[in-house]
């Protein structure tokens, strides 16, 4: 697509449900990286993708949070049993490949909350 | 990963006015992006300049960047209402890009 995009833009769940964020990269890019980004707060790394793996799972808050991408393309975010601080704006990016000096394209993020 | 440190915090200009905005950060880097971010959500990427790079143009906005001081400055020209917005300044490649807390322009008509 012509750029990255992310479903649901907006999600409220109640606290314990599970949910599923998703991310379709654009087309072509190999590198897919998930942020959150919190009321008031900088952005905060969650997790990156080099294809369909990824090396870099350190930034995930807690074993709730895991993420899958499959055919090198879309990417899910799942958390599961969700607290009331997991309320954020989940922003999702891709970049041509992971490598230094590639610029990385964010989507519009999925502002999640919960109550 | 690093995180740029932006400066400062928050900046109120009036329309037509210039706004500058600066960065710093404390490793090498071989490059540094600028994003904008409006409403906390949506950041979009405005330019990328490489360490080799001085000074990079992308229609009113200017980078610079000075490695030997570790930071880098995003003038923005004849702003606009519509500029309004937090921006963010990121070095590393994309795997490392972490954001500070952003300057946060307010552009008043």
């Amino acid at each position: 697509g012509a750029g990255v995009s992310q479903s649901p833009s907006n999600k409220v769940t109640e606290k314990g449900k599970d949910v599923e964020l998703r991310c379709d990269p654009i087309s072509g890019h190999t590198a897919l990286y998930w942020y959150r980004q919190s009321l008031g707060q900088g952005l905060e790394f969650l997790i990156y993708f080099q294809g369909n793996s990824a090396p870099d799972k350190s930034g995930l808050p807690s074993d709730r949070f895991s993420a899958e991408r499959t055919g090198g393309s879309v990417s899910t975010l799942t958390i599961q049993r969700t607290q009331q601080e997991d309320s954020a704006v989940y922003l999702c990016a891709s970049s041509l490949e992971w490598r230094l000096g590639t610029e990385a394209f964010f989507g519009q993020g999925t502002r999640l909350t919960v109550v | 990963s690093q995180q740029g440190e932006e400066d400062p915090q928050a900046l109120s200009i009036q329309e037509g006015e210039n706004a500058t905005m600066n960065c710093s950060y404390k490793t090498s880097i071989n490059n540094l992006q600028w994003y904008r971010q409006n409403s906390g959500r949506g950041l979009v990427h405005l330019i990328l300049i490489r360490s080799n790079e001085r000074e990079k143009h992308s229609g009113r906005l200017r980078v610079t960047l000075d490695t030997s001081k570790k930071s880098s400055s995003l003038l923005i020209t004849a702003s606009r209402a519509a500029d309004t917005a937090s921006y963010f300044c990121a070095p590393g490649s994309a795997r490392q890009l972490t954001f500070g807390s952003g300057t946060q322009l307010t552009v008043l008509p």
